[in-house]
This record gives structure tokens, sequence and C-alpha cells, in this order.
């Protein structure tokens, strides 16, 4: 069973748009949530991460919000920018055990 | 962050034959990897969890016969896919944790398997 789950499947953004991609999860034992990028043949690289007990975290044009007691995070790219187009994956992790949702295809037009 | 580094990137394979990926940490000492499958436009799923000298953990629905996990050093898992078949093929990615993180794992760049 999906252990997290995310969506949408897919999203198109213009440029200079806010991209938003919503995950929720449904096993309060998890206590790391980091969301991945990853460009077609490559592994997933890192992007921003968060724990639970803060509920938003900003790392330049990307922000986590996260809700503990809805278990629900999501990231927020501000000014997307066509590089910006790539899958993103949420996860939750314990441990190191991550368990991804199953991904947001993001394309920014140009 | 801590580098994972995974060999090979790509490999094609006959239908019948084993393959073998390795992951290594190389600045840290990972006492726990993790081995995902990723098909096509898919997410990664968890196939098994490996501790430093002990038999790996595998997910529900991983055959453990079929993909034999070693985990014999703090810095090197391989995992072998014995008598491939077309349907293994598949994005093979591998994450380590080291003993003073409780939370992060880093990745390996994937294993681009085709069994032909």
């Amino acid at each position: 069973q999906q252990q997290v789950k995310q969506s949408p499947q897919s999203l198109i953004v213009q440029k200079g748009g806010i991209s938003i991609i919503n995950c929720a999860y449904e096993n309060t034992a998890f206590d790391y949530f980091p969301w991945y990028q990853q460009f077609p043949g490559k592994g997933p690289a890192l992007l921003i991460a968060i724990r639970p007990d803060v509920s938003e975290k900003k790392e330049g044009r990307f922000t986590i919000s996260f809700n503990k007691s809805a278990k629900q995070f999501s990231l927020h790219i501000m000014d997307s920018q066509p590089g910006d187009s790539a899958t993103y994956f949420c996860a939750a992790s314990r441990s190191g055990d991550m368990r991804f949702g199953a991904g947001t295809r993001l394309t920014v037009k140009p | 962050g801590a580098v994972v580094s995974q060999h090979p990137s790509r490999v094609i394979c006959k239908s019948g034959t084993s393959v073998k990926i390795e992951c290594r940490s190389l600045d840290f000492q990972a006492t726990t990897m993790f081995w995902y499958r990723q098909f096509p436009k898919q997410s990664l799923m968890l196939m098994a969890t490996s501790n430093e000298g002990s038999k790996a953990t595998y997910e529900q629905g991983v055959e453990k016969d079929k993909f034999l996990i070693n985990h014999a050093s703090l810095t090197l898992s391989t995992l072998t896919v014995t008598s491939a078949h077309p349907e293994d093929s598949s994005f093979y990615i591998c994450s380590a944790k080291g003993a003073r993180s409780n939370t992060e794992a880093f990745f390996g760049q994937g294993t681009r398997l085709t069994v032909v």
C-alpha cells in the first residue's frame, strides 16, 4: 500500500509562476520529510527537507509547508523556471527507511 | 552531503544471466543501505534494507532468492539480479545511511538495467 500520497500527477506552469505539489502520509512515526528532484536517467537529488517540529522551511525559491495535525506537507516553487522541469518526489522517512510518493512531473513553459 | 557511488551506471545483459550492482559510500560508513527499483515513469519502490554484517530485510513481494543483497562492509553493498529476465529491466537505486544520521540517507546515481 502507498504510505505517501502525492498530487498532482503532472503539472504545467508558466515561467515565473508558482508550482505547488502536495503530499499526505499515514504513519505518524515518520520523522523526516524530504523532497527530491529527478531528471531523466538520473538518481533522485535532495532538494529540501523538513522535520515535524517545524511548520515551514524556505530555501531560495523552494518552500516546504508542513501540517502535522493534518499529516500533510507541500512544496512550493516560486518564480518557476524552465530548468525546474523535472519529476518531483515527496518522501517520508523513519531512520532512513524512506517511502516515496508517486511523483509529479513538472513542466515549466517559457 | 555525503557521497554514494553506484556502479555500473548502465548494464545490458542477456536473459538468464546474473548481474551485480555495487553501491559504495565514499566518505562515510554506511551502517544501513537501501535498495530501490524504479520502473519508467513510476516512483521508487523499496526492495530491501540491509544492515552491515546481517541478512537483508526484503519488502513484501520481492523475491530474496532472485535479488541477492550482500552488505559485507561498512562502505559496500551489492545487489545481484540472478537469472535476469526482461521484466527485471528497471532503474535500480541504492541509498546509504550512516550511524550518526537517524533520518537522512544519501542516494547513488542509479543503475539502468536492460535485460535482452
